[in-house]
């Protein structure tokens, strides 16, 4: 299964509600996770199984899809969130999409 | 805590092997199952391979087949990918990471190791 980020380059400004896309070319029947990766860092497990938020990470993170299209919210963007975001489908071999970057405005 | 180090990395010719070794601590390694997952510079991730909690079951990606070996001594924590016939394309940090609970997601990820395979 191929993943599809979208966009692959997202600036937004502190505060604001942001929405990055993962597209499966097949049905990931919700066997999906994010990652977050910042600059140098290893990757850093956000959302599990589609929507299920991996202990200790902060609760303005949140993810939602079905079938072939997932999505990974942040309610409230903080300086902080400043990464590279990627998903990752384990339903048919295990892939990664190509990440979107999140870049404060 | 949970740690995992990786170390082995550097500089190597193609068609030539180098092992990798990643070290965990923090928790029962042989409970585990762990993966590697490598990422070529400035490109996205790839799932390399993954051994069982107790090495009797080994899973690798295609394009590394009969060329990398991923295996572990649950007696020293220690997790190590042999890779043979190296090629420029296998050029990429290499990360160890952990699957929990035998889910194939990785909770936790070591800080990674460089790999150049280069003439």
């Amino acid at each position: 299964i191929q993943l599809t980020q979208s966009p692959s380059l997202l600036s937004a400004s502190v505060g604001d509600r942001v929405t990055l896309s993962c597209k499966g070319s097949q049905n990931i029947n919700n066997y999906l996770a994010w990652y977050q990766q910042k600059l140098g860092e290893a990757p850093k497990l956000l959302i599990y199984n589609t929507n299920s938020l991996q202990t200790g990470i902060p609760s303005r993170f949140s993810g939602s899809g079905s079938g072939t299209d997932y999505t990974l919210t942040i309610s409230s963007l903080q300086p902080e969130d400043v990464a590279t975001y990627f998903c990752y489908q384990y339903n048919n071999g295990l892939t990664f999409g190509s990440g979107t970057k999140l870049e404060i405005k | 805590e949970v740690q995992l180090v990786e170390s082995g990395g550097g500089l190597v010719q193609p068609g030539r092997s180098m092992k990798l070794s990643c070290a965990a601590s923090g928790f029962t390694f042989n409970n585990y199952d762990m993966a590697w997952v490598c990422q070529a510079p400035k490109k996205g991730l790839e799932w390399v391979a993954t051994i069982s909690y107790d090495g009797s079951s080994t899973y690798y990606r295609d394009s590394v087949k009969g060329r990398f070996t991923i295996s572990r001594d649950n007696a020293k924590s220690t997790l190590y990918l042999q890779m043979d016939s190296l090629r420029s394309e296998d050029t990429a940090t290499y990360y160890c990471a952990r699957h929990p609970n035998w889910d194939p997601w990785f909770d936790y990820w070591g800080q990674g190791v460089m790999v150049t395979v280069s003439s």
